[in-house]
């Protein structure tokens, strides 16, 4: 049974340039969320989708949007990169919408804007 | 969002010993959840509490949740050197928003 896998694992970026990060959720999952962790942080919050819409999103600007798509997985696109978006990205699935908090999460896609 | 205070920021472990650390916040959660993080991967739930005073215990962790529901502690028995990582405390808010402490790091006594 595949967790949650994430691609890519690493990438470089330059500022102005736009990113899309992918991760397929753990099977039987429906709901995937996104999480920014900078380097020595606890994970942030980005946003929440289910039935292919964004349905919950933290203190992030609009640069950050999403996609869900019908078999589960989704992207996180960034554009006009900023220094201070190089960390690494955790996708993480659950089974519906619930607020138990219970994540599984990826290994992360680790993101360096130079 | 909510902040989530852990403390200490980091620690050193010795083969055998006790080691707690404990995660405060200045709102009231309904759920308390500890993640642990190693090198290179993503959190994992270690335990998760739901019920104010309740005491959880999964192997070797044990994890409280505060009668006062802004606080809850973990606890690891007889540590050994794979429990070495980044713990993190989390509650959901505002639906299935998770927030996170900034972690306890704990390290092996050289």
């Amino acid at each position: 049974d595949a967790g949650v896998t994430q691609s890519p694992t690493h990438l470089i970026k330059t500022r102005g340039q736009q990113v899309t990060l992918r991760c397929s959720p753990k099977s039987g999952h429906d709901t995937v969320s996104w999480y920014q962790q900078a380097l020595g942080q606890g994970p942030q919050f980005i946003f929440q989708y289910y039935e292919e819409e964004e349905r919950q999103r933290g203190n992030f600007p609009d640069r950050f949007s999403g996609h869900q798509f019908p078999n589960y997985s989704s992207e996180l696109n960034v554009n006009a990169l900023l220094l201070g978006d190089s960390a690494l990205y955790l996708c993480a699935s659950s089974p519906g919408t619930g607020d138990t908090g219970e994540l599984f999460f990826g290994e992360g896609s680790r993101l360096t804007v130079l | 969002g909510q902040q989530l205070n852990q403390s200490p920021q980091s620690m050193f472990i010795q083969e055998g010993e006790d080691v707690s650390m404990n995660c405060t916040s200045s709102s009231i959660f309904n759920t308390w959840l500890w993640y642990k993080q190693e090198p290179g991967e993503g959190p994992v739930l270690l335990i998760a509490l739901y019920k104010a005073g309740e005491l959880t215990s999964n192997g070797r962790l044990t994890a409280q949740f505060g009668i006062t529901r802004k606080d809850s502690f973990l606890n690891i028995s007889a540590s050994i050197p794979s429990d070495v990582g980044i713990y993190f405390c989390a509650g959901p808010y505002a639906g299935n928003k998770l927030t996170f402490g900034g972690g306890t790091r704990v390290l092996v006594k050289p």
